[in-house]
């Protein structure tokens, strides 16, 4: 079955250390996302890349970073900078063209501890 | 960029009922979408409506896009329909991302 697959989906990090989350997507999309929810509160959009090799910075990008090496794949790191980073975060994708729904993962909650 | 509100916060119903939730956004868009987050927080895209009426079983989906409101009907409630509706929205500007409303969180109790 095509999906998006996140991982881990619980993650603890020590402060001062950088984590990593995995998204993977076997359905071909060109779009990716990740996006930030903390609780009772909506999706906020930390990075997005429309295209291999490319990203750009959504609505609250400062202490994360991503990279896009692969279509299918676009990990998201959380750094030390992020003072916040407590939040469940969630993965979509969608292709560039045609239809415009987007496909969600199942999500990581990350916790500091 | 674009706002989208969302109404009632919350919403306890008992099963059967019938319910309303509406989604208001401030610009026009090419992009609407209502969305459910089930507890354990997989979200299921539900319908992609920009503009007219859509049904999916006990759920439909209406958009007055020129009056820039969104509404999503749950009829005969269950207590599987619980968890958090987002509406999201897409400005027909520059911009290619979808911006979410804070959710309606709703109750179906047996």
């Amino acid at each position: 079955d095509g999906g998006i697959t996140q991982s881990p989906k619980y993650l603890f990090r020590k402060e001062g250390q950088n984590v990593t989350l995995s998204c993977e997507q076997n359905l071909n999309h060109d779009a990716m996302y990740w996006y930030r929810q903390d609780p009772g509160q909506g999706l906020r959009l930390i990075y997005y890349s429309q295209i291999v090799n490319d990203f750009q910075k959504g609505d609250i990008a400062e202490g994360y970073s991503v990279s896009r090496e692969k279509k299918e794949s676009f990990p998201l790191t959380v750094t030390s900078a992020q003072k916040n980073p407590t939040a469940f975060y969630l993965c979509a994708s969608k292709p560039d063209r045609g239809f415009d729904g987007y496909t969600f993962g199942s999500g990581t909650r990350l916790t500091v501890v | 960029g674009i706002q989208v509100e969302q109404s009632p916060p919350d919403l306890i119903l008992q099963e059967g009922a019938n319910s309303t939730l509406r989604c208001n956004f401030s610009d026009s868009v090419n992009n609407l979408q209502w969305f459910h987050q089930n507890p354990w927080g997989q979200l299921i895209n539900l319908f992609y409506i920009p503009s007219g009426t859509k049904q999916n079983g006990r759920l439909s989906a209406t958009t007055v896009a020129t009056e820039r409101y969104s509404l999503l009907y749950i009829s005969s409630s269950q207590t599987t329909d619980s968890g958090v509706y987002f509406c999201a929205v897409r400005g027909s500007g520059s911009a290619r991302q979808l911006t979410f409303g804070s959710g309606t969180q709703l109750t179906v109790l047996p």
